[in-house]
């Protein structure tokens, strides 16, 4: 059974802090994403990856970055936390070629 | 742009009707169209999908349909039950380079006892 798992669950965090989500998936999978999820505007993609070391920008990436130093774990960084990021981050990740897109129980954060 | 609209946003049915929430994609070059269930508090889960050589695809008390030419797909829930209460979102995958998934805003389902 295919397992992503995001380390923290919920995150209080300061205006102006730098955070780091972390994503772990054991499937092996090539491509990895970072999805906001926010009521009324759905999953929107902030980041993908598609191997180690490589990335591309989705959506919304303004304030973000990523890092895939190893193929089982994707990262995002907010590099200055804003108050308009309290939302709920969701990773998810699918095999080269695969269809289904498994994710992870997600990062509830709150930036104050 | 690239674009997945899907409606209606909020959805109440009687425990045993059926229910139907609408998408319409963008780009025509999409080739594959899964639902997922998210429960309050949970991960999206897949429940079906389809591809776009298909124009039906059925499971259960679930179904999905797909007309290529309108660019719209559905989902079909019948007999609801409870348990079927959650949020649904559509989405179209776009094969172009690296595989790219566009996300509905998602529908809200209410079964009421």
């Amino acid at each position: 059974d295919v397992k992503v798992t995001q380390s923290s669950r919920y995150l209080v965090k300061r205006t102006g802090e730098k955070v780091f989500l972390e994503c772990v998936q054991d499937m092996d999978h090539e491509n990895m994403f970072w999805y906001r999820q926010d009521p009324g505007l759905g999953l929107r993609l902030i980041y993908f990856s598609y191997d180690v070391k490589m990335k591309e920008k989705g959506d919304i990436p303004e304030g973000y970055s990523v890092s895939r130093e190893k193929k089982e774990r994707f990262s995002l960084i907010l590099e200055s936390a804003s108050t308009n990021q309290t939302s709920m981050y969701l990773c998810a990740s699918s095999s080269q070629g695969g269809n289904t897109i498994y994710f992870g129980e997600g990062s509830w954060l709150t930036v104050v | 742009g690239e674009n997945v609209e899907q409606h209606p946003s909020t959805l109440s049915v009687q425990e045993g009707d059926s229910a139907v929430i609408k998408c319409t994609y963008s780009d025509s070059a999409s080739n594959y169209f899964p639902w997922y269930k998210q429960e309050l508090g949970k991960r999206p889960q897949l429940i079906i999908d389809i591809r776009s050589n298909v124009g039906e695809k059925k499971d259960q008390r679930i179904a999905v349909t797909l007309n290529k030419t309108a660019k719209h797909f559905s989902l079909h829930i019948t007999e609801t039950q409870p348990e079927d209460s959650a949020v649904y979102f559509c989405a179209a995958r776009i094969p172009s380079g690296t595989y790219k998934y566009i996300f509905g805003t998602g529908t809200r389902l209410k079964v009421l006892a």
